[in-house]
């Protein structure tokens, strides 16, 4: 079965630095997505970015971007220049083949002004 | 941008009653799916429906659970009679085709008395 594993229960930084999430999972499939959702203390899931696991370029939306390691099936998420709307958890997310969402246990990540 | 919208976003019930929560995908999604998240534990699949019918199901969606696409805007799930166990933050998602990404509610906070 898959399984997505988050090992920091909670990180916080000072604004303006940067911070790296990890995440790592279990699959024995070949073709899959993975996610990173931001929820934050108002509790909306929000996608932050996507990757496709075909796909050897890491994905990158603004000041996000991931290192995805498919043979160490790793999926880091690094936030650079973080600002206090960052503050929220952060949830790694795996799509099956069936494409429902397996879910990490999510990391608490406070930015200190 | 459009959004995925839920009501009500607090409900507060008594064991044993039917509850109805509701979902508005995005309207030319194809594919809606719930997930609930108990309070300070991971996020869990409940279901996936597409084209008027359930394509996925988790082994949390027991008998006291069901979907429905009454009209061509609303995705609803009734909970038929609640336990104290119910009691969790319910996510209504929608995606466009299969392997795109799920667009989130903001959710609805459920309780049961």
């Amino acid at each position: 079965a898959q399984t997505v594993t988050q090992s920091q229960p909670e990180m916080s930084v000072q604004e303006a630095e940067t911070v790296t999430l990890s995440c790592t999972y279990d699959t024995s499939e070949n073709n899959y997505y993975l996610f990173w959702y931001k929820q934050p203390p108002s509790r909306q899931m929000i996608l932050v970015i996507r990757q496709e696991a075909y796909k050897q370029q890491n994905a990158t939306e603004n000041r996000f971007s991931v290192n995805f390691q498919k043979a160490a099936k790793s999926f880091s998420l690094k936030i650079s220049d973080s600002q206090l709307g960052d503050t929220a958890m952060y949830f790694c997310a795996f799509m099956k083949i069936n494409y429902q969402l397996i879910w990490g246990a999510g990391t608490k990540l406070i930015i200190k002004p | 941008e459009p959004e995925v919208t839920q009501t009500p976003s607090h409900q507060v019930t008594q064991m044993g009653q039917e509850v109805i929560l509701r979902c508005v995908p995005i309207s030319n999604h194809l594919y809606f799916y719930w997930y609930r998240q108990i309070l300070g534990q991971k996020v869990e699949f409940l279901v996936s429906f597409y084209n008027n019918e359930i394509s996925e199901k988790s082994e949390i969606f027991d008998d006291q659970f069901s979907v429905e696409r009454p009209d061509g805007s609303n995705f609803t799930l009734k909970i038929r009679s609640t336990k104290l166990e119910d009691s969790a933050m319910y996510f209504c998602a929608s995606s466009e085709v299969l392997g795109q990404p799920q667009h989130f509610g903001d959710g609805t906070r459920l309780s049961i008395l």
